[in-house]
């Protein structure tokens, strides 16, 4: 299957920061991209779909000020968590999809990075 | 509004033998997609096995096959031979027909699954 990477896959910050989050296509061209938070224990929850070029389409209760998402091409979304407090620590996972006709069944996760906010 | 449902948060199993795990969903679209994902502790989403809404035959993947009762709106996954390294949680996932604009996937809460030696 398509490689997805996410860069980093730990991070730590103080209350306060912003951080940025690289999800790349390594092997593919991503047409859309998504990015959800699991908190532990529990499942992934969808934040935002990103389509290359456009603005992020967020779910409901997603602040978008708040999680700034990126997909300026092809191959890269970044997802920026500004201000960050302890609250938004959680586990960030992106997926990419190809444009294909066959690409809405496939659907390649990232190994997904861990965010701590001290 | 579409929804998956896993109602079993933990299974185990004993190494070598065959475990089910179950996965219902609700959907009013007639195209819709169902997908089953293993997550082990390193976190990781490792796709096994997908099912189209239009599918005639069960899918099946290795070890893997999914149980596809569209009647009854369920879609199980069958583990045979189970191994040491099928620990993990296993997600049941949909993917969104064309209200949805084939875009999302949405997720159950999960089952943790043990296999003891």
């Amino acid at each position: 299957g398509a490689v997805v990477s996410q860069h980093p896959s730990r991070v730590i910050c103080k209350s306060g920061t912003s951080v940025k989050i690289e999800c790349r296509s390594l092997d593919f061209q991503a047409t859309t991209m998504f990015w959800y938070r699991q908190f532990p224990k529990q499942s992934l929850m969808l934040m935002a779909t990103s389509n290359e070029g456009s603005k992020a389409t967020y779910e409901q209760g997603v602040e978008k000020d708040k999680f700034l998402i990126n997909h300026a091409s092809l191959t890269l979304s970044t997802l920026t968590v500004t201000s960050a407090h302890p609250e938004d620590s959680s586990f960030y996972i992106c997926s990419a999809r190809g444009g294909g006709p066959g690409s809405y069944n496939e659907q390649f996760f990232g190994p997904g990075t861990r965010l701590t906010v001290l | 509004a579409q929804k998956i449902t896993q109602t079993q948060p933990g299974m185990f199993v004993q190494e070598k033998e065959a475990v089910t795990l179950d996965c219902t969903y609700d959907t009013s679209d007639p195209s819709y997609g169902l997908f089953w994902y293993k997550q082990p502790s390193s976190g990781e989403m490792i796709f096994l096995i997908y099912q189209g809404s239009y599918d005639q035959q069960n899918a099946t993947e290795g070890r893997y096959s999914l149980n596809f009762q569209k009647a009854r709106k369920s879609a199980n996954l069958v583990i045979s031979a189970s191994q040491l390294g099928d620990s993990a949680m296993y997600f049941c996932a949909m993917r969104e027909g064309p209200s949805g604009g084939y875009n999302k996937l949405i997720f159950g809460a999960g089952t943790r699954l043990a296999v003891h030696p």
